[in-house]
């Protein structure tokens, strides 16, 4: 079983749209989440951390549930800008785990 | 710039050689990490050095695989006798220290033929 597993999608959705991602990983010791975002043939840039009591960034908004071991990502009112791969990223012990990235396209 | 810096940003190298990828880290981070990342996939961790150490170096796939931080700075990642499927983007990141946000090196595209 991978560390960290996310849906790799695509998910097509048109903009406005509210698109959520989920994410669960396997180690109950992992310590610390983020979400990170990868556009095409770039290097992954920090989207935001992800707190117990969730966290909310603009349009953005992360959950994390321990009991479940299990990250979510919601977007609202999608931009055509928003289209990339997010990539859902665990720390275990100082290291960053990655999972597969899930990838939005977002349409007019 | 004060962003991580890798070099070079694409090697071609016939299978067999010896190759060797920089990272120069933003300054004053102590954590460093590189990663490989084939298409289609995340990025998958190969070592993580704490200042001149590597405290963590359980995803080197084989020991054709080595890297170095002698400074605490800049890091070389070392591929032996190279194979067609070490072909992929190396990631180098750092961070101010393990567990915070970690920046992102453009990465270089190692080619394999």
């Amino acid at each position: 079983r991978k560390e960290v597993e996310q849906d790799p999608g695509p998910f097509n959705v048109p903009e406005g749209a509210t698109v959520a991602f989920n994410c669960t990983y396997s180690n109950s010791a992992s310590q610390s989440f983020f979400w990170y975002r990868q556009d095409c043939r770039k290097e992954p840039k920090l989207l935001m951390s992800v707190y117990s009591s969730g966290n909310e960034d603009g349009r953005f908004t992360a959950q994390l549930n321990r009991a479940s071991q299990y990250i979510s990502l919601l977007i609202r009112d999608s931009k055509l800008s928003d289209s990339a791969t997010y990539l859902c990223v665990v720390s275990l012990t100082d290291k960053l785990i990655f999972g597969t990235g899930t990838r939005l396209q977002v349409f007019p | 710039g004060a962003g991580v810096s890798q070099t070079p940003s694409n090697k071609v190298t016939e299978k067999g050689k010896y190759v060797e990828l920089r990272c120069d880290p933003i300054s004053g981070h102590t954590a460093l990490y590189w990663y490989r990342q084939s298409l289609g996939q995340g990025p998958e961790f190969l070592i993580y050095f704490q200042g001149t150490g590597a405290a963590d170096d359980s995803g080197l796939p084989n020991d054709r695989f080595f890297a170095v931080r002698p400074e605490g700075s800049v890091s070389t990642l070392k591929i032996q006798r190279t194979e067609r499927g070490d072909s992929a983007v190396y990631l180098c990141a750092s961070s101010r220290e393990g567990r915070t946000e970690a920046f992102f090196g453009q990465g270089t595209r190692l080619t394999v033929v």
